[in-house]
C-alpha cells in the first residue's frame, strides 16, 4: 500500500463546477496534512495545510480531513480554466518528513 | 526576493560529468529538503539536512548522490558522473523545523538534462 494515494486522474470539470480531489494516506498517526498546486514545467505551490478534523476554507478553496477514515480532500468551487494543473496531496507523519502522492491531473473545461 | 532559490534553472551535463545544484533557504527557515522528479511522475525525497548535518538521506542513491548543508552558505546536492536516468527536475524546499507544524515552500527547481 502506498503511503499517501490519489487518483492520477485527469479529473474533467467544466468551468463553475465544484472540482472535488481525494487523498488518502497510510498512517494513523500522521498530524500535517497539505495541498500543493502544481502547474506543468513549475514547481509545487502551497495552497492549503490543514491539521483538525473538519473543514478548512480559503476563497474558492476548502480542504476536508477525516483522521479516522484517513481521508484528505480538497475542494474548488467555481473552478476556473486557470486552476487546471496537477494537485498533489502531502502529509507528515512525523516530526519532519513529507510524503507526497503522485497528484491529480484536473483539467476545467471552459 | 525572501522566498526558496535554486540555481542554476537548468543545467545540461555530459555523462560522466559532475552536476552542483544550489539551494538557499527561505529567510528564518533552518531545514532543507531535496526531491527529485521525473516527468510524469511524483516528487520523491531525497535528503533532509539542517545547517551542518544531514538528518535523514534514505532517498538518496548511495553511490554518486551526496548533499551538504554548510554552516554558511547554501545547500548543495552534487551528482558525480551523472547517466542519463539522473536527467529529472530537483526542486528544493525549506520549513521552519521539526517542532512546528512548518509548511514546506518549494523552489523553482534545477532541470538537469544528461545527454
Amino acid at each position: 500500500q502506498k503511503e499517501v494515494e490519489q487518483n492520477s486522474g485527469p479529473l474533467s470539470v467544466p468551468e463553475g463546477a465544484i472540482a472535488s480531489l481525494n487523498c488518502t494516506y497510510s498512517d494513523r498517526g500522521s498530524q500535517s496534512f497539505f495541498w500543493y498546486r502544481q502547474y506543468s514545467g513549475k514547481s509545487p505551490e502551497l495552497i492549503m495545510s490543514i491539521y483538525s478534523n473538519g473543514d478548512k476554507e480559503d476563497g474558492r478553496f476548502t480542504a476536508q480531513l477525516n483522521k479516522a477514515s484517513q481521508y484528505v480532500s480538497l475542494l474548488i468551487r467555481d473552478s476556473q480554466p486557470s486552476d487546471s494543473a496537477t494537485y498533489l496531496c502531502a502529509v507528515r507523519p512525523g516530526t519532519y518528513k513529507y510524503i507526497f502522492g503522485t497528484g491529480t491531473r484536473l483539467k476545467v473545461l471552459a | 526576493n525572501a522566498g526558496v532559490m535554486q540555481n542554476p534553472r537548468h543545467l545540461v551535463r555530459r555523462r560522466g560529468q559532475e552536476a552542483r545544484l544550489r539551494c538557499s533557504p527561505m529567510k528564518g527557515h533552518s531545514h532543507v529538503y531535496w526531491y527529485r522528479q521525473l516527468p510524469e511522475e511524483g516528487l520523491k525525497f531525497m535528503v533532509y539536512l539542517q545547517k551542518e548535518n544531514i538528518i535523514d538521506e534514505s532517498g538518496m542513491p548511495k553511490e554518486r548522490f551526496s548533499a551538504e548543508f554548510p554552516k554558511e552558505g547554501p545547500s548543495i546536492l552534487r551528482i558525480q558522473q551523472v547517466v542519463r536516468g539522473d536527467s529529472a527536475a530537483y526542486f528544493c524546499a525549506s520549513s521552519p523545523g521539526q517542532g512546528t507544524l512548518g509548511e514546506l515552500f518549494f523552489g523553482e527547481g534545477s532541470r538537469l538534462t544528461v545527454l
